[in-house]
């Protein structure tokens, strides 16, 4: 079965960086891209970028400023997302969603299976 | 971006009501693009449709969407306990995709 699986809880100082990874399974990792979002406290859902787990192309949500790098490691079927320059608005549960459909454009396909998320807290 | 407002804010409702939960776009949402996802506390959003009206696999047909423009609707035909959650609208027709700020429906 398809399995998203994320890496555990992080807590960061103002200004320090994070790299969450999430480790599929299940499917052809290469097939499929993988979408980032985030949810703040008590929010709801930011999308925060996608990365195509077949070459590697990326887009990523503007209000993040250049903060975030999306990567990807086929020999391992994982992708990582890091966050630097971290903020205390920067604190939330970060997920890994695949996107339902490998045959739509970036951001234009909604996201089956979900990572369980993983919690990133900024505090001095 | 689009901006979705989600209404009500909550929905107090009993086992076996019927569900009716709203999603307005600022803008025309291209296509059909527009998904839902019910989400329970410490857990991961699940989609339940998409292409308004779709049911993602394994979802029971107690749920359905309609809609089309700016105005979208998920009904729950007869709420089960398991039902009780939060639910969003998400829209991908028009990058970046973006979500409402939820409905909860809670049991009353």
């Amino acid at each position: 079965q398809v399995q998203l699986v994320q890496s555990g809880a992080e807590v960061k100082k103002p200004g320090a960086s994070v790299k969450v990874s999430c480790k599929a399974s299940g499917y052809p990792f290469i097939s499929y891209g993988i979408t980032w979002l985030r949810q703040a406290p008590g929010q709801g859902l930011d999308w925060v970028g996608w990365i195509s787990a077949h070459n590697g192309n990326t887009i990523y949500a503007q209000t993040l400023q250049g903060r975030a790098t999306m990567t990807t490691d086929t020999s391992t079927s994982t992708a990582y997302m890091e966050l630097r320059s971290l903020r205390s608005d920067d604190t939330a549960v970060y997920y890994c969603a695949r996107d339902l459909d490998s045959m739509m454009a970036p951001g234009h396909t909604p996201f089956d299976y979900w990572g369980q998320g993983t919690l990133v807290t900024v505090s001095s | 971006e689009i901006v979705l407002t989600q209404s009500p804010g909550t929905l107090s409702l009993s086992p076996g009501e019927r569900a009716t939960l709203s999603c307005r776009a600022s803008q025309s949402v291209t296509g059909t693009y527009l998904a839902w996802y019910q989400q329970k506390p410490g857990q991961a959003p699940r989609l339940l449709i998409y292409a308004v009206f779709s049911r993602a696999t394994a979802i029971p047909d107690r749920f359905s969407g309609s809609g089309s423009g700016t105005d979208f609707t998920l009904t729950i035909s007869r709420l089960e306990p398991e039902d009780f959650a939060v639910y969003y609208c998400q829209q991908y027709g028009t990058s970046p995709p973006t979500f409402g700020q939820g409905t909860k429906v809670e049991i009353k």
